[in-house]
């Protein structure tokens, strides 16, 4: 089992739609949670970050948790043709190096 | 802030030949770096954890004497690449936490492209 499961995608949407990218982690003991978005050819850029469970919001962006299902969550809200890229959930497991998942693929149909 | 620098950005080598990669922190005082591997259309891989003024800690299955790092100073980390194989060719890319940001987060250099013919 990988430690961070993300779907590959592409997950389509039209613009100005809610994009939901979703991302599973094994380890019930990491503590720190991340969602980056790396557009072809860069480096990951950090969107959010989530400690707590619950809801956190940053402008479009909501990042979900839920430690007891091991469960995170990306909502883009007003998604835009700017926003195509895959978007990596990031698992910090207490060794503060990050654990990534494949990542999810995101196109915005405009 | 929080700004993390890579050189070079893309370099193309020879068969047999080592390559150095650079990574600075240009506002902060990073204590710990790291460096990643990633392979086409894969995730990042965590190649090994860097910490100022000691030895790099190593992931399962990556090489410490292929790979060598070297964090000689608060902003300065290296990964050289020893007689460099064209299975190494990959996008490498290092972070840094410390200073004043936070220390849960990571920040990402730019990623050096490496090309081995």
């Amino acid at each position: 089992q990988k430690e961070v499961e993300q779907n590959s995608g592409p997950l389509s949407v039209p613009e100005g739609a809610i994009a939901s990218l979703n991302c599973t982690y094994s380890d019930r003991g990491s503590q720190s949670f991340f969602w980056y978005r790396q557009y072809s050819g860069k480096s990951p850029e950090l969107i959010m970050s989530i400690y707590s469970n619950g809801d956190k919001e940053d402008g479009r962006f909501t990042a979900q948790l839920n430690k007891a299902s091991q469960y995170v969550s990306l909502l883009i809200r007003d998604s835009q043709p700017s926003d195509s890229a895959t978007y990596l959930c990031a698992v910090d497991t207490g060794r503060r190096a990050l654990t990534f998942g494949s990542g999810t693929r995101l196109q915005v149909q405009p | 802030g929080a700004v993390v620098s890579q050189h070079p950005s893309w370099v193309i080598c020879k068969s047999g030949t080592s390559v150095k990669i650079e990574c600075r922190s240009l506002d902060f005082q990073a204590t710990t770096m790291f460096w990643y591997r990633q392979f086409p259309k894969q995730s990042l891989m965590l190649m090994a954890t860097s910490n100022e003024g000691s030895k790099a800690t190593y992931e399962q299955g990556v090489e410490k004497d292929k790979f060598l790092i070297n964090h000689a100073s608060l902003t300065l980390s290296t990964l050289t690449v020893t007689s460099a194989h064209p299975e190494d060719s990959s996008f490498y890319i290092c972070s840094a936490i410390g200073g004043g940001q936070s220390t849960d987060t990571q920040y990402f250099g730019p990623g050096t492209r490496l090309t081995v013919l």
